[in-house]
C-alpha cells in the first residue's frame, strides 16, 4: 500500500543539538513537504521540493534545511535545535497531477529541552 | 491573497445530529478544494476533494461538501455525526499554480458527545 512514513516517531534533542527528522513515500510523488503544526497556528509549511535534487523555503524556512536526495525520500534538517522548535513535524507527499492533493506522513513529535 | 478561514475553532454536537462546518475561501481564480480529518495523534487523512464539476462532493464516511463559487464557501457536512466522528477538521485551497503548495485553514475541532 502506498504510504508515507516518518522516523522517528518521537524524538528528544538537546539545544544546540543537530536533529534529523526522514521522510519516505512510496506514492511516486513528484512533490514532498515539511510541515509543523503547533497549537493555534494550524500547518505552517517550512520546505517542500519538486523532485530528486530539489528543494524550495516554505512559509516558514528559519532554523531548517532540507535535502531530497532521491523521488522517495526528504529529509529535515535543524542545524542547531532550539526549544521554539519542538513541536510536531508532518511529511507529505503531493499528487500534482491531481491538483497537488497530499497525503500525509504520522508525524515526528520533537522535543528540544 | 489567497486564504482560507474556518470561522469556528471548536463544534460541539450530540451524537447522531446532523453536521455543518463552515470553510471560506478567497482566491479570484478557480479554485481546488480539500477536506482533511486529523484524528488525536494521528497524520491528516483526506476526506475529499472538489476539482470541478458538481459542486457537491462525496467523500469517506459519508460526509459531503458543497462548493459555492457566489459565496466562496465549500461546507463540509453530514446528516448524522457519530461519536468517532470527533477530531480536528481542516479546509485547504490549491491554485494549482506553479508553487503546487496549499493553503490550509486553522482547523475546526469537532467534539461529538455521546
Amino acid at each position: 500500500e502506498a504510504a508515507v512514513t516518518q522516523s522517528p516517531r518521537n524524538k528528544v534533542a538537546v539545544t544546540g543539538g543537530k536533529v534529523t527528522l526522514s521522510c519516505n513515500q512510496t506514492n511516486n510523488h513528484n512533490n514532498m513537504y515539511w510541515y509543523r503544526q503547533d497549537t493555534g497556528h494550524g500547518l505552517r509549511l517550512i520546505h517542500y521540493s519538486y523532485g530528486a535534487g530539489s528543494t524550495e523555503k516554505g512559509d516558514i524556512p528559519d532554523g531548517y534545511k532540507a535535502s531530497r536526495p532521491s523521488q522517495e525520500n526528504f529529509s529535515l534538517i535543524l542545524e542547531l535545535a532550539t526549544p521554539s522548535q519542538t513541536s510536531v513535524y508532518f511529511c507529505a507527499s503531493g499528487d500534482a497531477a491531481r491538483f497537488d492533493t497530499q497525503y500525509f506522513g504520522p508525524g515526528t513529535r520533537l522535543l528540544v529541552l | 491573497a489567497q486564504s482560507v478561514t474556518q470561522p469556528d475553532a471548536r463544534v460541539t454536537v450530540s451524537e447522531g445530529a446532523s453536521l455543518q462546518l463552515r470553510c471560506k475561501y478567497s482566491y479570484s481564480a478557480t479554485p481546488y478544494l480539500f477536506w482533511y480529518v486529523q484524528y488525536p495523534r494521528q497524520g491528516l487523512q483526506l476526506l475529499l476533494k472538489y476539482y470541478s464539476g458538481d459542486p457537491v462532493v462525496q467523500g469517506v464516511n459519508s460526509f459531503e461538501a458543497e462548493f459555492s463559487k457566489s459565496n466562496s464557501s465549500f461546507h463540509l457536512q453530514k446528516a448524522s455525526v457519530h461519536w468517532s466522528d470527533s477530531a480536528v477538521y481542516f479546509c485547504a485551497l490549491s491554485t494549482a499554480g506553479d508553487n503546487s503548495k496549499l493553503i490550509w485553514g486553522l482547523g475546526t475541532s469537532l467534539v461529538v458527545n455521546p
